[in-house]
C-alpha cells in the first residue's frame, strides 16, 4: 500500500517568514494530494489540495507544489501569521481508491 | 457551509462495552468514511462506504467494528466489545466523489 512520508515533525518560523512542509510518497498510482490543518482538538481542515496533472497550485498566501517524478509534494505558507499555527498534514490517495494515506504531522509554530 | 456533525463529542465508556458513533453527513455527498487519530499521532482510515455497503476497509477495521446507514441521513460506527486501545479521536468524514473528504468534529472515545 501507499507511504506516505511528512517532515519536519516540527518547525517553527518568526511571523512573516515562511515554511515549508515536505511529504514524500511511494505509490505511483497515487494522484490526488490534499494539506489539513488541525488546530488543537479540532476537526482536519482542507486548506489545499493538488491533482497529479498539475506541478502547482497557490492560494494567496498558501501553494503546493508535486514533483510526479520524484514522488514528493510539498506545503508553503508565506508571510505567517500566528493563527497559522496548527499541525499540518499532507495525505495522498488515488480516484480508484476510497482510502486516504495521511502523513505523520507537523507541528507548526508561528512565534508573534 | 454544510457540515458534517457528529455524536457524541466525547465519551467514556468500560472495557468490553458496546460504543456507537453517529454521523450526518453532508447531504448530498455519495462517500462516507471513519477514521481515527491516537492522541498525538497521525490520522488512520478506517473504512468507507459506498451504496449502502462497505467500499473499503483498513486492517485495524476487524471484526469488533461495524458500520451502518440506517436511514437516509445517519451514519454510524458501532465498536462491539472496546479496547484500552481503542482509545481515540474518530472522525466521520464525507465526500461528493471520492477525492476532497470533509471531516466532522470528531467523537473523542475514552476507554477505561
Amino acid at each position: 500500500g501507499e507511504n506516505v512520508e511528512q517532515h519536519p515533525s516540527t518547525l517553527s518560523v518568526q511571523e512573516g517568514d515562511s515554511a515549508v512542509i515536505k511529504c514524500t510518497y511511494s505509490d505511483s498510482a497515487s494522484n490526488y494530494f490534499p494539506w489539513y490543518k488541525q488546530e488543537l482538538g479540532k476537526r482536519p481542515q482542507l486548506i489545499i489540495d493538488i491533482r497529479s496533472n498539475v506541478g502547482e497550485k497557490k492560494d494567496q498566501r498558501i501553494a503546493v507544489t508535486l514533483n510526479k517524478t520524484a514522488k514528493h509534494f510539498s506545503l508553503h505558507i508565506t508571510e505567517t501569521q500566528p493563527e497559522d499555527s496548527a499541525v499540518y498534514f499532507c495525505a495522498a490517495s488515488r480516484d480508484t481508491g476510497n482510502q486516504f494515506y495521511f502523513g505523520t504531522g507537523t507541528s507548526l509554530t508561528v512565534i508573534p | 457551509e454544510p457540515e458534517v456533525t457528529q455524536t457524541p463529542s466525547h465519551q467514556v465508556t468500560q472495557m468490553g462495552q458496546e460504543v456507537i458513533l453517529r454521523c450526518v453527513p453532508i447531504s448530498n455527498h455519495l462517500y462516507f468514511y471513519w477514521y481515527r487519530q491516537i492522541l498525538g499521532q497521525k490520522v488512520e482510515f478506517l473504512v468507507s462506504f459506498y451504496n449502502n455497503e462497505i467500499s473499503e476497509k483498513s486492517e485495524i477495521f476487524d471484526d469488533q467494528f461495524s458500520v451502518e446507514r440506517p436511514d437516509g441521513s445517519n451514519f454510524t460506527l458501532k465498536i462491539r466489545s472496546t479496547k484500552l486501545e481503542d482509545s481515540a479521536m474518530y472522525f466521520c468524514a464525507s465526500s461528493v466523489l471520492r477525492n476532497t473528504i470533509y471531516f466532522g468534529e470528531g467523537s473523542w472515545l475514552t476507554v477505561v
